[in-house]
């Protein structure tokens, strides 16, 4: 079972900032939080991971909150192509298996 | 780079029919995954071929689903007989098995639809 909560859809205007809340509160020691996007029909695409520190790509950022509760993903400028569904994962790191929640269907407006 | 390359891309069949995937992981890729992913839902994982060895298969349906990864490279997943329920798209993706990294990042393909009428 997925060990994550995420609201089932977000919108956010295009050109700004797109924030996709996720809940992880068992979360263990040696678990990572990943973050996934599947655009329609494609399949998931990579997005960014983090243990405890935030982290910053030239896709997005994560910011994961001091107890490792829940974390936030961070869209800078969000375009129509980032329409899509996010899924927030958490796993240990050796152990490749991905377990996909629902996700958090977000919609950017023009 | 090519990226994981998956055939048909959509296919009807009939319930009780069989039917196969096939699916080309990027080269050099020794992970291959299996997932079946029904409208509305995550992606789930079905089998994961460590080289021409299966990780873990403990979701597979193994009275109908199939799959092996012969010589390491590409795939099959088969479905004999199909039901209604397995109306899906099954997404393949592969990951390479990078020595002492934390993490290997799935790619994925773009997935077979599957419509069993």
């Amino acid at each position: 079972d997925a060990k994550t909560t995420q609201p089932t859809s977000m919108d956010c205007a295009e050109g700004r900032a797109a924030n996709l809340p996720c809940n992880h509160s068992t979360i263990s020691g040696n678990e990572y939080v990943y973050w996934y996007r599947q655009i329609h029909s494609q399949g998931p695409q990579y997005i960014i991971h983090g243990l405890k520190n935030n982290e910053t790509n030239e896709m997005a950022s994560l910011i994961i909150t001091e107890d490792r509760k829940s974390s936030t993903l961070i869209l800078p400028h969000a375009t129509l192509r980032d329409t899509a569904v996010y899924y927030c994962i958490v796993r240990v790191g050796q152990d490749e298996k991905l377990t996909f929640g629902t996700g958090t269907r977000l919609t950017i407006i023009p | 780079e090519a990226g994981v390359a998956q055939s048909p891309r959509y296919k009807i069949i009939e319930k009780r029919q069989s039917v196969a995937f096939w699916c080309n992981p990027i080269s050099g890729h020794a992970t291959l995954y299996w997932y079946q992913q029904i409208l509305g839902q995550g992606p789930k994982l079905l089998i994961q071929f460590q080289n021409n060895g299966v990780v873990d298969d403990s979701q597979l349906p193994k009275d109908r689903f199939s799959a092996e990864r012969l010589k390491g490279v590409d795939s099959t997943l088969k479905i004999q007989p199909a039901k209604l329920e397995d109306s899906a798209v099954y997404l393949c993706a592969s990951s390479p098995r990078l020595a002492g990294a934390v993490y290997n990042e799935q790619f994925f393909g773009p997935g077979t639809r599957l419509t069993v009428l």
